[in-house]
């Protein structure tokens, strides 16, 4: 069974920084794309950014490009989503997900996400 | 990079079939046979009804259904269950390798 574990949320201030990771088991990591997805307190799913299965290629939603980034180490089966310069609106629980190039799966259902809060 | 639109609400009775409508452009929905559903209950992971505009993933009840007709996709459920109350959302990979979401769907069993 697909597993993802994502971590590393917590509280941090306008304008600091926190890093994401997600720990993937249950299929080849190596071989997918992988995405991060974030839902906001009281809005809809947003789908944040992606990464080729080698990182050579990475794509990012207009409102996060050159402040967050997305990596991965294979060796570890882990993706990261390094995020600088934290707006309120940034503020949204992140999912990682495995990702097909045509839909996302986001792993067994018990999984929460991990939560960001910035605060003002 | 707008959001898909989706109708804020929907509901039926138990047993009735509902279908949440999904609409965006030529460079997402319209342009590739890559939409996707995804049911959402609040506290846990999305979990994936359909992908690609009609294929269910093993598992998933077959009375979820997918279709696609121009910039619009559906989502029907048939026999509508207590346990089908929560938020969907539809979703479209797009011409520039990125993925977009539908603005979601509250789903309400009366």
């Amino acid at each position: 069974e697909v597993r993802l574990v994502e971590s590393g949320g917590g509280l941090v201030q306008r304008g600091g920084s926190l890093r994401l990771s997600c720990a993937a088991s249950g299929f080849p990591f190596s071989t997918y794309w992988m995405s991060w997805v974030r839902q906001a307190p009281g809005k809809g799913l947003e789908w944040v950014a992606n990464i080729k299965l080698d990182g050579s290629e990475k794509y990012y939603v207009d409102s996060v490009k050159g402040r967050f980034t997305i990596s991965r180490d294979d060796d570890k089966n882990s993706l990261y989503l390094q995020m600088n310069s934290l707006r309120a609106e940034d503020t949204a629980v992140y999912y990682c997900a495995r990702d097909t190039r045509r839909f996302l799966w986001f792993g067994e259902p018990w999984g929460q996400g991990t939560l960001v809060t910035v605060s003002s | 990079q707008s959001a898909l639109t989706q109708p804020a609400s929907v509901s039926g009775s138990p047993g009735q079939s509902i279908t949440i409508s999904c609409t965006g452009t030529s460079s997402d929905v319209g342009g590739y046979n890559y939409v996707s559903w995804y049911q959402h209950h609040p506290g846990k992971v999305p979990k994936l009804m359909i992908y690609d505009v009609s294929n269910r993933p093993s598992g998933v009840s077959n009375r979820f259904s997918g279709s696609k007709s121009g910039n619009t996709a559906s989502l029907t459920i048939s026999g509508l269950q207590a346990e089908d109350e929560t938020d969907y959302y539809c979703s479209s990979y797009t011409s520039s390798s990125t993925y977009v979401f539908g603005t979601g769907t509250k789903v309400t069993v009366l």
